[in-house]
């Protein structure tokens, strides 16, 4: 059963850069998935960040593209987000999640319990 | 980018009722539609993959359906742990991939 599980700081500094880790655990990073961070801020709806193949291959939200690096660490089955220049409105509850595409499923099957970030000084 | 509009926002229903709510793409997405779960505190949980493909696991309660650029979701009977935020999400354009504002459902 595969796990994933986010870790990072709870409290960033404005400009400062925002940085999460998520482990995946009980199967390999390697597989044929997609691995993406989504975030939710207090209150709000849902927002996908970007994503990973264990190639190196990302995609990104082009709302986000110009802060945001999500890499790959395949030796520890993990990969990690960061989204630079950070403001109050990046605080939000940060998921990561595995896609998986096969035939017409497309979807985020497996998330992570979500780690709360907060921007302030 | 692709907008996904759900509707209703928030929905009161009481146990047994038949519910559906809906999302409309603002372009065709075939059948790349999904639909997720979330309680309070949670993350999501996959229901429906492809429009109308039960997430195993999933009872069967919970139906899908559409393709194109209307789709709904259906409990069929509301059960106490329903009661939560429905969103649907499209995965036809990677770039972004985007998701429906979320369909508050409370029981009444």
């Amino acid at each position: 059963q595969v796990q994933l599980q986010e870790s990072g700081p709870g409290l960033v500094k404005p400009s400062g850069t925002l940085s999460l880790t998520c482990a995946v655990s009980g199967g390999s990073i390697s597989s044929s998935n997609w691995w993406s961070w989504i975030r939710q801020p207090p209150g709000k709806g849902l927002e996908w960040i970007g994503e990973i193949y264990h190639s190196g291959s990302t995609n990104y939200n082009p709302s986000l593209k110009s802060r945001v690096t999500i890499s790959v660490d395949k030796s520890k089955n993990q990969f990690s987000l960061k989204l630079s220049s950070v403001t109050a409105a990046d605080t939000a509850v940060y998921y990561c999640a595995r896609k998986v595409v096969s035939g017409w499923e497309n979807a985020f099957d497996i998330w992570g319990q979500g780690t709360m970030v907060t921007v302030s000084s | 980018d692709i907008q996904m509009t759900q509707s209703p926002s928030s929905l009161s229903a009481s146990v047994g009722d038949r519910v559906t709510i809906t999302c409309r793409a603002s372009q065709s997405i075939s059948s790349y539609l999904n639909w997720y779960q979330q309680k309070p505190g949670k993350a999501p949980k996959l229901l429906i993959y492809a429009a109308s493909s039960l997430q195993s696991g999933v009872p069967s309660r919970f139906s899908g359906s559409g393709s194109g650029t209307d789709f709904t979701l259906t409990i069929s009977s509301l059960q106490p742990e329903d009661f939560a935020t429905y969103y649907c999400q499209q995965s036809y354009s990677t770039l972004p991939i985007t998701f429906g504002q979320g369909t508050r459902l409370e029981i009444k």
